[in-house]
């Protein structure tokens, strides 16, 4: 089972909305609405941002939001803020053995 | 509010196992509907999960690793562990355990992490 494709990074000035792609395939990302995202300080855990496509977890501002369509999933992150800068992870369930699988990391810098 | 805590020998000799505990507060394992799990990242590299357990001992686990790994719950001193035998310096990563969000989940969606531990391999 290969990772989730994300761009390795994504950059943006403040104010600005930015978005991160997640691609896999018809036997992860597009066969199941169970893809959540990560945020990721430098030597920090990561943190959740978002489970089965669009949903928030209690605390994570709005501003972070989610969509799917086929095999790409996507995070959007509006009105950029210097607290966004980190890595950021995307994940989905997967019809391999593997069961899960997630994507390759991508960089968010704040200009 | 949940916390975990990961612990266990920071440095591992290669072909030996690595050991590491994960001691949960704030809630119980043995009353718990949730799955408890590892992940791991190496240095400078992206997320993979280990597996996961349920307070009843039900296991899921990462054919990748499955071979070598195993993971245990003791509800008495409210803790899961792993072990991962016959370690090479590709096992060095930094291993948290985590729990989901979705109850009944053994993966996914993990929403309580705890800090990490660094587990270096070396001869």
């Amino acid at each position: 089972q290969s990772a989730l494709t994300q761009p390795a990074s994504v950059s943006g000035s403040p104010g600005q909305s930015i978005t991160i792609s997640c691609t896999g395939t018809s036997s992860d990302v597009g066969a199941y609405n169970y893809v959540s995202w990560y945020q990721q300080h430098p030597g920090k855990a990561p943190k959740l941002m978002i489970y089965d496509v669009t949903d928030r977890p209690s605390g994570v501002s709005t501003r972070f939001s989610g969509s799917k369509s086929g095999n790409t999933a996507s995070l959007t992150i509006s009105g950029l803020q210097a607290e966004d800068e980190a890595d950021y992870y995307c994940s989905s369930y997967t019809r391999s053995a593997t069961l899960e699988v997630f994507g390759t990391g991508t960089r968010v810098t704040v200009l | 509010q949940l916390q975990l805590q990961e612990s266990g020998p920071g440095l591992v000799k290669t072909s030996e196992t690595l050991s590491l505990n994960c001691t949960v507060s704030g809630g119980s394992i043995s009353s718990s509907i949730y799955y408890w799990g590892w992940i791991r990242q190496p240095p400078g590299a992206g997320l993979e999960w280990i597996g996961s357990i349920y307070s009843s001992g039900s296991t899921y686990y990462n054919p990748s690793l499955k071979s070598r790994v195993t993971i245990s719950v003791d509800t008495s001193k409210n803790q899961f562990s792993l072990k991962l035998n016959s370690v090479t310096a590709a096992d060095t990563a930094v291993y948290y355990c985590a729990r989901p969000s979705r109850a009944g989940a053994a993966y996914g969606s993990f929403e309580f992490w705890g800090q990490g531990t660094l587990v270096s391999v070396s001869s």
